[in-house]
């Protein structure tokens, strides 16, 4: 299946901890975001990157690091969690370079449901 | 400024019109998106309208914008049960490199 796919899916884990989420997408897409979901819907997006490089860094805790090892992959890590972290995170993907008439969709994954206790 | 307001909820009876609406603040915006979120799902795009159309349609989907007063709507007609979900409208702007900025999400609740 062409998919963006993200593991694990549920990650309950304690204050403090270091966790990583991951994702992969098989479209041969050119751009991968993670997102960060709260207990109110909200989506707010947290990282972008174009070919293994860093475009949108938004005012996130430096306590998030993403690594980007190829096209297809976009990890996310966290070290000493915190209750706040506690929401839904998305990983998406999309193809930005290129020309004439494309609507620059973005494919969501599954999302990974992070509780911090 | 980047917020993309919704109202956060909609409930239609089956068989009926739903419009969401969506108010967003940049001017620059070159496309306009719909995206759905079914429970536990992660979100799908419905549609999407370029800034320079007033109007799509695709099957039961009608995107109506209104560039002036900034304003974007879904109309869904003949709603179903299975429409029920979180819609978010997110817009894309010409300046600020992939960057899309999504909605608050209305939530539609569809009354069998």
């Amino acid at each position: 299946d062409t998919a963006v796919s993200q593991t694990p899916k549920y990650l309950v884990t304690q204050m403090g901890n270091d966790k990583s989420i991951k994702c992969e997408q098989n479209l041969g897409h050119d751009t991968m975001y993670w997102y960060k979901q709260d207990s109110k819907k909200f989506l707010k997006i947290m990282f972008s990157y174009n070919n293994k490089e860093l475009i949108i860094n938004e005012t996130v805790p430096n306590r998030f690091s993403p690594k980007s090892p190829d096209k297809a992959h976009l990890n996310l890590h966290i070290n000493s969690l915190e209750l706040g972290d506690s929401a839904v995170y998305f990983c998406a993907s999309s193809q930005e370079s290129m020309l004439g008439k494309v609507s620059y969709e973005q494919y969501f994954g599954p999302g990974t449901r992070l509780t911090v206790t | 400024g980047e917020d993309v307001e919704q109202s956060l909820f909609l409930s239609v009876r089956e068989g009926d019109s739903s419009v969401i609406n969506c108010t967003y603040t940049d001017s620059s915006s070159t496309y306009l998106y719909w995206y759905k979120q079914e429970p536990g799902a992660g979100l799908q795009l419905l549609t999407y309208i370029f800034s320079n159309m007033d109007m799509k349609q695709d099957q039961r989907l009608t995107v109506l914008l209104n560039k002036k007063d900034k304003h974007l709507s879904l109309r869904i007609a003949d709603t179903q049960t299975g429409d029920s979900a979180i819609y978010f409208c997110a817009e894309r702007m010409l300046e600020g490199y992939q960057k899309v900025t999504f909605g608050t999400g209305t939530k539609l609740q569809v009354i069998p």
